[in-house]
Parts: C-alpha cells; sequence; structure tokens
C-alpha cells in the first residue's frame, strides 16, 4: 500500500470548516483513499473513501487531486466532538488490511 | 447494539501470565481483524481472518501470540506468558469483503492490557 504523509496535528474553531490534507504522491490507480478518524480512548470509525472523484457523505467531504497525489478531507462545520486523530489511508479496493500511520490530531477549539 | 463487541475493555495482569480477548464481530461479516496500538501511536496490523481461515499474520505476531476463529463468527486472541511490551490497545474489526469491493472496516472499542 502506498504511503501517506500527513500534518502532525492542527487547531480549527468551532463551527468553522475543516480542511485535512493528505499527500499520496505514489498512488497507483487501482488504490482508493479512505479517511477514517479516531476519538480518545475509542476504535477508529470510518468517515469517507473515494478513488477519483470528489465524495460527499454525511459526516465529511473528500477531495482528491486530478493527478489523485493528495487529497482534503473537509468537515464542513466542525464541532468540538470532531476533536480526534485523523488518519487518511491508501488501499486496493479489496484489500486485505489498513495499514496507519501517525495521522492528524485535530484539535477543535471553542 | 450490532457494533463490534470486545470483551474484557481492560485487563491488568502480572508478566509471565496469560490472557485472552474475544470479539464478536458484526453479523455476517466475513473478515475479521486485530490491530494492536500504543500510546501515541496508529494501530498496527496483527492478523486478519476470512470466516475461519487465517489469511495473514504480522511479523509483528510472535509465537507467544495466537488467533483463532473456530466458526467464522467470535475471535479470540490469545496472549502466552505476557511481557510488559505488551501492554496496549488491542483492536478488533470486522467487515464484509466480497470480490473487489472496498469493505469498510468496523472496530470495536478496544481491549486495552496492562502487563505489571
Amino acid at each position: 500500500d502506498a504511503k501517506t504523509t500527513q500534518p502532525p496535528s492542527m487547531d480549527c474553531a468551532e463551527g468553522r470548516a475543516a480542511n485535512l490534507p493528505c499527500n499520496h504522491s505514489t498512488i497507483s490507480g487501482n488504490e482508493y483513499v479512505y479517511w477514517y478518524r479516531q476519538i480518545h480512548s475509542q476504535g477508529p470509525q470510518y468517515i469517507i473513501h473515494g478513488l477519483k472523484n470528489n465524495e460527499t457523505n454525511e459526516m465529511a467531504s473528500l477531495i482528491i487531486t486530478e493527478d489523485r497525489k493528495s487529497s482534503t478531507l473537509i468537515l464542513p462545520h466542525a464541532t468540538l466532538r470532531d476533536t480526534a486523530v485523523y488518519y487518511c489511508i491508501v488501499r486496493v479496493g479489496g484489500a486485505q488490511k489498513l495499514v496507519f500511520g501517525q495521522g492528524t490530531r485535530l484539535t477543535i477549539n471553542p | 447494539d450490532t457494533g463490534v463487541s470486545q470483551d474484557p475493555r481492560h485487563k491488568i495482569t502480572k508478566r509471565g501470565q496469560n490472557v485472552t480477548f474475544r470479539c464478536d464481530p458484526i453479523s455476517e461479516h466475513n473478515r475479521l481483524y486485530w490491530y494492536r496500538q500504543t500510546l501515541g501511536q496508529g494501530p498496527e496490523f496483527l492478523t486478519y481472518f476470512q470466516n475461519e481461515a487465517q489469511l495473514e499474520k504480522s511479523r509483528l505476531l510472535s509465537d507467544r501470540f495466537s488467533a483463532e476463529r473456530p466458526k467464522g463468527s467470535f475471535s479470540t486472541l490469545e496472549i502466552q506468558r505476557t511481557e510488559q511490551g505488551d501492554s496496549a490497545m488491542y483492536l478488533c474489526a470486522s467487515s464484509f469483503q466480497r470480490g473487489p469491493s472496498t469493505g469498510e472496516l468496523f472496530f470495536g472499542e478496544g481491549s486495552r492490557l496492562t502487563v505489571l
């Protein structure tokens, strides 16, 4: 699975959009971009995934650049409950496992 | 609650003792994964099952570790002769995988092990 690069930490004000970047310059054509988050003392939670088109669900939006070498997870109206570590992972569809990196620790400030 | 269930949530043991963790996946999920997570690190893959078959084991899974999924439903992870370095959160996840579908993983709350 390709490696990803994320900033170790970010801050965002409550009510504002949180934009979390991820670089995956060595991504292959059949690899998806996944985002998971982990709130303190809980297991990771799936957020969203995409292949090449932008995706949106009730939790977030995923913007993938045209060359697919980077992506951005957008939490449109961040709340205090969005404080968590966010993991960007690239994975072949149907692959056996997720390989987690260090993630980005996002802190939402009141 | 129909999510992934893990038991016990917390376990404190003395070095050298054996411990066993249980994971009940989401019903009808055919894949089950075990991960380990230490403080400040992302989860590390240990092993996974497709139904009852253990298909991959990480090099992290030393011979003191054994995992089973006897009937393709619940799974157990046993650690023999525990060491202080085994102290971690042990996470279980399950997914439904069919063909090339992306099969999101659903994680349990984890079992926290402290070895004294």
